[in-house]
């Protein structure tokens, strides 16, 4: 079964710098990856995923995010961050090994913006 | 389209009662999966329905349990209250596309508070 791992339960950071949120899965011969954004007193919604192609993905709201298959690693960047951007982020894998593809989620990681 | 949309939104029950979740998908939205939300726990997988089948299951007891209808709509019921099921309780709604590839996409959750 998958294992995803966020590094950082929170990350302050102040408007206008940068940030990265760290995300690590267990290894498997072809995962597809996901980051999902919640803010207060919603549901999730997809920031974006990557599915196969090139390694940087771009998705909403001006993140990226990079798929490094020797680190198992899917970190989210993005270069100037926003007090609205405070919300909770998820990182999520699935696969096809074994005929489960639900999605397994991270622990979450909350960005709290500065102003 | 109209997005997920889940009743009630807040729900406060007492330990032993049982409870009924409803969830509605997005239009031709197949695919109905259930998630616990807890700080503790993070997102946990409960369920997944497919044209009425119950197609995945996580790890929660006999006392948790779902269905879905003819429209695709959903309920999940839990029965016997515990605090411990004290949770956000979300639904997420995907036109599978393939496996493992599905965006998820998710409703504003109920709350679900048992004293």
């Amino acid at each position: 079964a998958q294992s995803v791992t966020q590094l950082d339960s929170q990350v302050p950071v102040f408007e206008e710098a940068p940030v990265e949120l760290r995300c690590n899965y267990s290894s498997s011969v072809s995962v597809y990856l996901f980051w999902y954004v919640q803010y207060p007193n919603q549901g999730l919604q997809l920031l974006l995923k990557y599915l196969s192609g090139s390694t940087l993905v771009k998705g909403i709201n001006g993140f990226e995010a990079e798929f490094n298959k020797s680190q198992t690693s899917f970190h989210l960047r993005k270069p100037s961050v926003h007090i609205s951007d405070t919300a909770e982020y998820f990182c999520a894998v699935s696969d096809s090994a074994g005929g489960s593809y639900i999605p397994t989620f991270g622990r979450g990681t909350s960005l709290i913006v500065h102003p | 389209k109209a997005g997920v949309t889940q009743t009630p939104r807040y729900l406060i029950k007492t330990r032993g009662q049982q409870v009924t979740l409803s969830c509605s998908p997005i239009s031709g939205h197949r695919s109905v999966s259930w998630y616990q939300q807890t700080p503790g726990q993070g997102l946990q997988f409960l369920f997944e329905y497919f044209s009425e089948t119950q197609r995945n299951k996580g790890n929660f007891p006999g006392r948790f349990s779902g269905r879905q209808f003819s429209n695709s709509r959903s309920e999940m019921n839990v029965s016997t209250l515990e605090l411990g099921d004290s949770a956000l309780y979300l639904c997420a709604s995907s036109p599978p596309a393939g496996r493992g590839t599905d965006t998820q996409y998710f409703g504003p959750g109920t709350r679900l508070t048992v004293l």
